[in-house]
C-alpha cells in the first residue's frame, strides 16, 4: 500500500468553524491533491500542489484553502464551514513520471458539518 | 474544463451476465485511465489507456480507448460480486498534472 495517511478520518463540526484536514505521505511524491466526493458528481478536485508552496486551484476550490510546507504534508482548510461542505474527503498523490502516472488514494475523511 | 460522462450511473446485475460501461468527452484526451472504488476505501488503479483504439485486458476486464481518444468503454465479462462497486475514469485535466474524474458508474453484481 501506498504510504499515504489522511486524519481524521470522521469529523463532525458546527456551521461557521473552521477546519482542517491533513494528508501525510512517505512517498516523497511530488503532487499532491485535494478531492471531494459526493452522490452523483464522482471526484471533484479542490487544490492540488506541484511541489513545496505550489499549489493551484481545481474545479471546487471556493471555501478552501490549502498549503504545503513540507513535501510529505498536504493540508486543506474549510475557513468557514457550511453545510455544503458536508462531504467525502479525498487525498491523493502522484509521482512525477508524467501524464499515465498512477495515483494512490488515502482512505478518505468524512466531514459532517452541522 | 475537460469533462468526462460515465453512464451508466447505476447498474444491478446477476452474477455471471456481461456488461459495458463508458466514459465520454468531447474533448480529446492524451490518456485515461480506469479506477474502482470499494466502500470505505479511496479508489484503486485498473489500467491506463493512451493509444486511439487500444485495447487491455485484465482477466475478465477489457478496457477500450476509443479511436479519436475521446471516449473509453469497459466491458467486464461473466460479472462476479466481487466486481461490485464504483468505476471511474480519469484523464489529465486542464492543466497537465490535474487528474479530472468522471462521475462513476456504481456497479452491483447479486449472487
Amino acid at each position: 500500500d501506498a504510504g499515504i495517511t489522511q486524519s481524521p478520518r470522521h469529523k463532525v463540526t458546527e456551521t461557521g468553524t473552521p477546519v482542517t484536514l491533513r494528508c501525510h505521505q512517505t512517498e516523497n511524491h511530488r503532487y499532491m491533491y485535494w478531492y471531494r466526493q459526493d452522490p452523483g458528481h464522482g471526484l471533484r478536485l479542490i487544490h492540488y500542489s506541484y511541489g513545496v508552496k505550489d499549489t493551484d486551484k481545481g474545479e471546487v476550490s471556493d471555501g478552501y484553502s490549502v498549503s504545503r510546507s513540507k513535501t510529505e504534508d498536504f493540508l486543506l482548510t474549510l475557513e468557514s464551514a457550511t453545510s455544503s461542505q458536508t462531504s467525502v474527503y479525498f487525498c491523493a498523490i502522484r509521482g512525477q513520471g508524467g501524464l499515465n502516472t498512477e495515483a494512490f488514494f488515502g482512505q478518505g475523511t468524512r466531514l459532517t458539518v452541522v | 474544463t475537460q469533462l468526462l460522462e460515465q453512464s451508466p450511473q447505476f447498474l444491478s446485475i446477476q452474477e455471471g451476465e456481461n456488461l459495458t460501461v463508458y466514459c465520454n468527452s468531447s474533448s480529446v484526451f492524451s490518456s485515461l485511465q480506469w479506477y474502482r472504488q470499494e466502500p470505505g476505501e479511496g479508489p484503486v488503479l485498473l489500467v491506463t489507456v493512451v493509444t486511439g483504439g487500444e485495447v487491455k485486458k485484465l482477466k475478465r476486464l477489457t478496457f477500450q480507448f476509443g479511436d479519436a481518444r475521446k471516449d473509453s468503454s469497459l466491458h467486464i465479462t461473466a460479472a462476479q460480486p466481487g466486481d461490485t462497486g464504483l468505476y471511474l475514469c480519469a484523464g489529465p485535466g486542464r492543466a497537465g498534472n490535474m487528474l479530472t474524474f468522471g462521475g462513476g458508474t456504481r456497479l452491483m453484481v447479486k449472487p
